[in-house]
């Protein structure tokens, strides 16, 4: 089955640890994005790639960084210079030249 | 600064009602709309896109678009209480933009027996 997968699904951290987030897919997309979603509130992007070795930060990307080293792949670290990163993360892809994003599951990180 | 709005609700419908789920955006180079619904503690799946004015219509669905009044809906018909969820309206400029949608911050659905 083509699809998104991330893991892990549920991850807690301590405070002043950097943690990553796995996204993997095999739609054979080439952009890849990561949002943030707190309760109540809309997707806040934090990083994209539309190709690989390449990605941009999006309106949030202070306290995230990222690497797109394959096109399947986009992890996500939550370094320990993020003050708030509770939250849920999800990370989604779509075909270059195209708009329509399809999301993964989702990692809910809590940190203790 | 693009801007998409959606009441927060929460909707309440009895089951076997119409829901209508609207959607305002401040754009008006806006080309894609789309209706995604996300279940508690689930990521959002895509419902249903549409790109031209009018309406475009798949099984209980129906997504309404009229650019001139900068306003996207989606009528829900027969309501079942596995519609309840919250519905996120996204809106892009498409072709020549950033191909990134802006996401309202989602209606609460509630179906009741």
């Amino acid at each position: 089955d083509g699809g998104i997968t991330q893991s892990p699904k549920y991850l807690f951290r301590k405070e002043g640890q950097n943690v990553t987030l796995s996204c993997e897919q095999n739609l054979n997309h080439d952009a890849m994005y990561w949002y943030r979603q707190d309760p109540g509130q809309g997707l806040r992007l934090i990083y994209y790639s539309q190709i690989v070795n390449d990605f941009q930060k999006g309106d949030i990307a202070e306290g995230y960084s990222v690497s797109r080293e394959k096109k399947e792949s986009f992890p996500l670290t939550v370094t320990s210079a993020q003050k708030n990163p509770t939250a849920f993360y999800l990370c989604a892809s779509s075909k270059t030249g195209t708009d329509t994003q399809y999301f993964g599951p989702g990692t809910r990180l809590t940190v203790l | 600064q693009k801007e998409v709005e959606q009441n927060s609700g929460p909707l309440s419908v009895p089951e076997g009602a119409i829901a209508s789920l609207n959607c305002t955006y401040s754009d008006r180079g806006s080309q894609s709309f789309f209706w995604y619904r996300q279940y508690s503690g689930k990521s959002p799946e895509l419902i249903m896109f549409i790109y031209s004015n009018g309406d475009k219509e798949d099984g209980r669905f129906t997504a309404q678009l009229n650019k001139a009044s900068q306003y996207v809906s989606l009528l829900i018909r027969d309501s079942q209480p596995s519609d309840s969820a919250t519905y996120l309206c996204a809106v892009n400029r498409g072709q020549g933009g950033s191909y990134i949608p802006t996401f309202g911050r989602g209606t609460s659905l509630i179906v009741h027996p």
